[in-house]
């Protein structure tokens, strides 16, 4: 069984900009988290979708959003990008809906110039 | 506000011994707590996860302990090998946010 797949594994783009991340789950899961992961402020929760709801978004300002479609993937978009949103975007799902048992994909490392 | 973090940032052990990583959490709704290693330029790698009604649980290699009482959880890795060599990560999940909070991680460097 495949495991999480996210796209692109690297981009660099340019100071606002928007950019748009891409995570298919581990066939079967509902369940999609974002998680940004940047040296200083360790992981940290973005959102969560499932069954197309998104049922939880962390603190962070109105330029990150997602979405999730009808067979689970999931997408995440960046509007007018900074210099700060440079980081690893990490994306995990999981088979149930409490969350449990979640499953990374290797991340799309984003690099804000 | 509520927080999971990590007592020891680094961790060196020699191959062959056994590793203890720690984490203490501070949200007493937590009831579902996740290991997680993360090699450089990877994702976060499950390891091992336990509820809160379990005080124990063993895997390959590794046990997670936790200890509701003080609020803490440690992962035990037995036989540490370079393999092990990562940054490892306690998360944690109330089940009502839907989210899983993270400690800042420590790194466990394997020395032969």
């Amino acid at each position: 069984k495949a495991g999480v797949t996210q796209t692109p594994r690297y981009l660099i783009k340019t100071r606002g900009q928007q950019v748009t991340l891409s995570c298919s789950p581990i066939s079967g899961h509902r369940s999609v988290s974002w998680y940004q992961q940047t040296p200083g402020q360790g992981l940290q929760f973005l959102f969560e979708y499932f069954s197309e709801t998104q049922r939880n978004k962390g603190n962070f300002p109105g330029r990150f959003s997602g979405r999730q479609f009808s067979n689970s993937r999931s997408e995440m978009n960046v509007s007018t990008l900074e210099l700060g949103d440079s980081a690893l975007y990490l994306c995990a799902s999981s088979l149930e809906a409490d969350n449990t048992e979640a499953f990374f994909g290797q991340g799309t490392r984003l690099t804000v110039v | 506000g509520e927080s999971v973090g990590l007592h020891l940032p680094t961790l060196s052990v020699q191959e062959g011994d056994n590793s203890i990583i720690n984490c203490a959490y501070s949200n007493s709704a937590s009831d579902y707590f996740i290991w997680y290693k993360q090699e450089s330029g990877k994702g976060p790698q499950f390891i091992i996860d336990i509820r809160s009604n379990m005080d124990k649980r063993q895997g390959q290699r590794v046990t997670v302990l936790l200890n509701k009482t003080v609020k803490h959880l440690s992962l035990q890795i037995a036989a540490t090998q370079p393999g092990d060599s990562a940054v490892y990560f306690c998360a944690e999940n109330s089940n009502s946010g839907y989210a899983l909070n993270f400690g800042k991680g420590t790194s466990l460097l394997v020395t032969p």
